[in-house]
């Protein structure tokens, strides 16, 4: 079945740098890959996906990249701000299907 | 739009009792519905998939007749935890799609999520 390998656990780093978490899935037929923030008791939130026809995609400060032919995808955030701080976490679907498998997490605290 | 409601959103009970947690799409109709296990400080594990009208489809490890699911309309699905211990306090959390909204056909709308507390 999938397995979703994610990294760091956790991550540090001062207001205006830039962060970036990675995350490896198993399952070739996976084709849709969501990053989630979640604040400590509250839902997860999407805060963008990528689907395996795309490389690359972006949003404002954030942006997502994939290595289909490695299993790799990334998230990257810049200029990072204290609000950024949170519990990150990739996941990936389930085969062809449509359940969600999610990465372990990663926390990151942004200092000012 | 694409709002999940729980209920209780949190519920403390006796170990032996049964507990029902409610997960509802307001505002579209889910032709499938996720259920989630969350520990403190851990991932979100998937326990098991629903479809409206079928029988629920397990995780490896989640035990079936402990965790029922019954997702008997497209806006309702329920999770009875039976016979509850305290190794099954957790953070649960359901999840809804539907093809019917536009854009994007993957993307799950989450419950805020149940704390549930067996003592």
């Amino acid at each position: 079945g999938e397995n979703v390998e994610q990294h760091p656990s956790t991550l540090s780093v001062q207001e205006g740098d830039s962060a970036v978490i990675k995350c490896t899935y198993s399952d070739s037929a996976s084709n849709y890959f969501p990053w989630y923030k979640q604040e400590l008791g509250k839902r997860p939130q999407l805060i963008i996906d990528i689907r395996s026809n795309v490389g690359e995609k972006k949003d404002q400060r954030i942006a997502v990249t994939l290595n289909k032919t490695a299993k790799h995808f990334s998230l990257h955030i810049t200029e990072t701000q204290p609000e950024d701080s949170a519990v990150y976490f990739c996941a990936a679907v389930k085969g062809e299907g449509t359940a969600l498998i999610f990465g372990k997490g990663t926390t990151l605290s942004v200092s000012s | 739009g694409a709002v999940v409601s729980q209920h209780p959103s949190w519920v403390i009970c006796k170990s032996g009792t049964s507990v029902k947690i409610e997960c509802r799409s307001l505002d579209f109709q889910a032709t499938t519905m996720f259920w989630y296990r969350q520990f403190p400080k851990q991932s979100l594990m998937l326990m098991a998939t629903s479809n409206e009208g079928s029988k629920a489809t397990y995780e490896q490890g989640v035990e079936k007749d402990k965790f029922l699911i019954n997702h008997a309309s497209l806006t309702l699905s329920t999770l009875t935890v039976t016979s509850a211990h305290p190794e099954d306090s957790s953070f649960y959390i359901c999840s809804a799609i539907t093809p019917g909204l536009a854009g994007n056909y993957n993307e799950q709308f989450f419950g805020p999520g149940t704390r549930l507390t067996v003592l």
